[in-house]
């Protein structure tokens, strides 16, 4: 059975302090990694795709990489406006699901 | 555009009702997803399609009937509500099932009293 495990469960920083975010995920046949943004009362929205272990894939101050084990999301020099709820999820080959992770909830205090 | 629109975005049932989830998409997308989100659960498939006419069963599936009549629309039935059933629900869609991003609906917020 797929497993996603993210961590820290909530994370405070101050304007500007960067930091990562951790997706941990066990799954017998990796087709992708992905990461989703979701502000309180609002869908998830798509941030990125990661397929292979060294990938890496930037969008503003955020940059996501994938390991075997592990993926990070790296949040640099954070405004306020970044302050939301991070999901992962993982899809197996074989199968159309999507497993998701419970999400680190990213607080940035100006 | 669009994208992926849900009705209703709040709703109350008493236990025992029926009611049904309306989803639509307008982005051609063959497939289409539901979710249900709870605190400290993580989201979680109730039931996917693939494409018209042709549905299957995701983690939670129980007490939640779907069907696929169009590529756009993709309804989640409540046969007989629940409190367990108490939660936020979202409809997703994409292009290749999740070999590519999902788009999400902004949710609805269901209780059952």
């Amino acid at each position: 059975e797929d497993q996603v495990t993210q961590s820290p469960e909530a994370l405070r920083l101050q304007e500007g302090e960067s930091s990562s975010l951790n997706c941990s995920y066990t799954v017998s046949g990796l087709r992708g990694l992905f990461w989703y943004r979701q502000d309180p009362g609002k869908g998830p929205e798509f941030l990125f795709t990661l397929y292979s272990a060294g990938e890496e894939k930037e969008k503003e101050r955020l940059k996501a990489t994938l390991t075997k084990k592990e993926s990070f999301l790296h949040i640099t020099a954070p405004k306020p406006e970044d302050s939301a709820t991070y999901l992962c999820a993982v899809q197996n080959f074989g199968n159309e699901k999507l497993t998701f992770g419970t999400g680190t909830r990213l607080t940035i205090i100006p | 555009n669009a994208g992926v629109t849900q009705t209703p975005k709040f709703q109350v049932l008493k236990t025992g009702q029926s009611m049904t989830l309306q989803c639509a998409q307008d982005m051609n997308h063959e497939y289409m997803s539901w979710y249900r989100q709870d605190p400290g659960m993580g989201l979680r498939l109730i039931h996917y399609s693939v494409g018209a006419g042709i549905t299957d069963q995701g983690e939670v599936p129980n007490g939640y009937n779907v069907s696929r009549s169009t590529t756009e629309d993709f309804p989640l039935r409540l046969l007989s509500a629940a409190p367990s059933q108490t939660s936020v629900y979202f409809c997703a869609s994409s292009l290749q099932g999740g070999r590519t991003e999902a788009f999400f609906g902004q949710g609805t917020r269901l209780t059952v009293v």
